[in-house]
């Protein structure tokens, strides 16, 4: 079944200790992308990746570093969470990045909670 | 750079009923537009898609939506709710490889 995962579902933290968010693909897809969601801001992008080794920052990147060694893996690490990165987190990915032709399949999401 | 408003933060229906869900959105050029369905507890789900072809686009589960570019919208509809439409609904722009998300509306259905 071609799906993005993502682990884990629930986390919570403390501030300051690093976390790894893992994501995953089995569809081949070049573009993958991360998003957090916040109640009354729909989603925004964090971090996205056209390919292996490339990577670039979306809107809000700051407190978040990502890496991109294997195509179908694509982590999201925090190294020293805070509170206002509590939230919900989804992995993204697509067959090469977001052109017309292009459709995003959406991981299920991890809410993390960082205290 | 492109943005998209979600005129409604919450809609309510009754189960039978039509469904209207507004997005107004801005951009400099051919945009593409996006409708995602999210359910409680799930990632998101694509409902249907506008790329420049026909202005009234069909989707799943019964949703459609009409893009105007007159009035920079793109609505979406469906002419008779179901309780399992309960969920929240984000319009999507998308240009140039970025990709901008409405701030969501949640659908709830009255049976």
């Amino acid at each position: 079944e071609a799906q993005v995962t993502q682990n884990p579902r629930y986390l919570i933290t403390v501030t300051g200790k690093k976390l790894t968010v893992t994501c995953s693909q089995n569809m081949n897809h070049e573009y993958m992308s991360w998003y957090r969601q916040d109640p009354g801001l729909g989603l925004r992008q964090i971090y996205y990746s056209m390919n292996v080794e490339v990577t670039d920052k979306g809107d809000v990147p700051e407190g978040y570093k990502v890496s991109r060694k294997e195509k179908r893996n694509f982590p999201l690490i925090l190294e020293s969470p805070s509170p206002n990165q509590t939230s919900l987190y989804f992995c993204a990915s697509s067959l090469a990045g977001l052109l017309p032709t292009d459709t995003q399949y959406f991981g299920p999401g991890t809410r993390l909670t960082v205290l | 750079a492109q943005s998209v408003t979600q005129l409604d933060s919450h809609v309510s229906v009754s189960e039978g009923t039509p469904v209207l869900l507004r997005c107004n959105y801005s951009s400099s050029y051919s945009p593409s537009l996006f409708w995602y369905v999210q359910h409680p507890n799930k990632g998101l789900q694509l409902l249907l898609k506008y790329t420049s072809a026909a202005t009234l686009v069909k989707g799943i589960n019964g949703f459609e939506a009409e893009f105007k570019k007159s009035e920079t919208s793109f609505h979406l509809t469906k002419p008779s709710a179901h309780m399992s439409d309960a969920a929240e609904y984000f319009c999507v722009v998308s240009e140039n490889n970025d990709m901008r998300f409405g701030a969501g509306t949640r659908l709830t259905v009255k049976p």
